[in-house]
């Protein structure tokens, strides 16, 4: 159980183009997801948090405009690199889970991690 | 803020023998939890072991196992018996209470070798 699927795996496109990548819960609910980047070699680092039907919330220092996240579903969220450049070639990664509220003692509620994307901008 | 530190970027062991993974972090917070996360070469993150901090009792699960030292800030992890299939990066990872907000530390890439 609890299986979060990314599509696609890898994405070429081209300078000033702008790509949309899929985040799915396959057997459970999603309450919130979350999207992450990771550059080579190096950490995790969160972009935004999205709650179905809300507006997501964005990081300090990550572009709203650039980095569009729609949570439309209960088990569906969308990244969309708008106008992407080559220095926003990466690895998203998108992470989901379930529960009614925010962890805290004793309640603790497991982010599911997807496979990930490797976004290549030429 | 808080931060996450790894200070060994790659660690090798020999099969079935026990290798210790070291996390050091610092926060002003008192309630929080710690993670271990498994990224093998797959990429995709699995959650290997986590620890309250209001917990005294060391996490264990199967071969992983923590000493969470909380005065000191510091949250290793010890894999026994190591296998092949441990191999991967190992993120550290803090998260306070009333929060979704995973920190994590820039990974420790360990070799298990036959």
């Amino acid at each position: 159980g609890a299986v979060v699927s990314q599509h696609p795996s890898w994405v070429i496109c081209k300078s000033g183009t702008s790509v949309k990548i899929e985040c799915r819960s396959l057997d459970f609910q999603a309450t919130t997801m979350f999207w992450y980047r990771q550059f080579p070699k190096q950490s995790l680092m969160l972009m935004a948090t999205s709650n179905e039907g809300s507006k997501a919330t964005y990081e300090q220092g990550v572009e709203k405009d650039k980095f569009l996240i729609n949570h439309a579903s209960l088990t569906l969220s969308t990244l969309t690199v708008t106008s992407a450049h080559p220095e926003d070639s990466s690895f998203y990664i998108c992470s989901a889970r379930t529960g009614p509220g925010l962890a805290g003692l004793g309640a603790f509620y497991e982010q599911y991690f997807g496979p990930g994307t490797r976004l290549t901008v030429t | 803020a808080q931060t996450v530190t790894q200070s060994q970027p790659e660690m090798s062991v020999q099969e079935a023998e026990t290798v210790t993974l070291s996390c050091t972090y610092d926060t002003s917070e008192n309630n929080y939890y710690l993670f271990w996360y498994k990224q093998p070469p797959s990429r995709q993150m699995i959650l290997v072991i986590r620890q309250e901090a209001y917990k005294q009792q060391n996490a264990t699960e199967n071969r992983f196992s923590v000493n969470f030292q909380k005065a000191a800030k510091s949250f290793s992890l010890k894999i026994s018996d190591s296998q092949l299939g441990d191999t991967a990066m190992y993120f550290c990872a803090f998260m306070k209470y009333n929060t979704d907000k995973l920190i994590f530390g820039t990974g420790t890439r360990l070799q298990v070798f036959p």
